[in-house]
């Protein structure tokens, strides 16, 4: 599979606290992206990193991206109630299709008040 | 703008029945795709087209046909309905930047039952 695998499948926190989710991937990468799906809804891009790029802030949001492990990771800071969802990565392989992306099975987030 | 529009938002079918899943955007987007999404398995790509007369399989194409005659829409077609199509079917755009397709965009889904 050239899919994603997000980390944990589950996290549970509390207001305020941090959340941090993994994603590793298999083949060599143009871009790594992440999105969010609350519960019922479609999916809403949150950040893009490109495969030279290592790490990326966008409001409370920071995202890591290691090419030589193959592996990225979202940082959620001070995390809110409104922040409970699931979380994808999503890969733009090298070599696909242009445009295509691979997404991994997501990370369910529950933020408790 | 409107971004992109799913309809229906809910369907039920009988096995063997067909329907078609619309899907357009207002966006001017070149890329545009298919996916279902089933518990516990991410997304998965059925077919895209990366512009007006061009479209492609993606992962599971089987019992699904689409067609791309303008920019703005993109409709998936089930041929003949199986409980296995049973599933949420989310519609996504995409456009270049710089020459490079990046944030795809996507709709509210369609959730489908197939009984």
């Amino acid at each position: 599979s050239q899919q994603g695998e997000e980390d944990p499948q589950a996290l549970s926190i509390q207001e305020g606290e941090n959340a941090t989710m993994n994603c590793s991937y298999k083949t060599s990468i143009n871009n790594l992206q992440w999105y969010r799906q609350n519960s019922g809804r479609g999916l809403v891009h949150l950040i893009l990193i490109r495969s030279n790029e290592r790490e990326k802030h966008s409001g409370r949001l920071r995202v890591t991206l290691d090419t030589s492990k193959k592996s990225s990771s979202l940082l959620i800071t001070a995390s809110r109630a409104a922040d409970t969802a699931s979380y994808f990565c999503a890969t733009a392989n090298r070599g696909s299709t242009l445009g295509r992306l691979y997404f991994g099975r997501g990370t369910q987030l529950t933020v408790w008040p | 703008n409107a971004g992109v529009t799913q309809t229906p938002k809910f369907q039920v079918l009988k096995t063997g029945q067909s329907m078609t899943l619309q899907c357009a955007q207002d966006m001017n987007h070149e890329y545009m795709s298919w996916y279902r999404q089933d518990p516990g398995m991410g997304l998965r790509l059925i077919h895209y087209s990366v512009g007006a007369g061009i479209t492609d399989q993606g992962e599971v194409p089987n019992g699904y046909n689409v067609s791309r005659s303008t920019t703005e829409d993109f409709p998936l077609r089930l041929l003949s309905a199986a409980p296995s199509q049973t599933s949420v079917y989310f519609c996504a755009s995409s456009t270049r930047i710089q020459g490079a397709w990046e944030t795809q965009y996507f709709g509210p889904g369609t959730r489908l039952l197939v009984l």
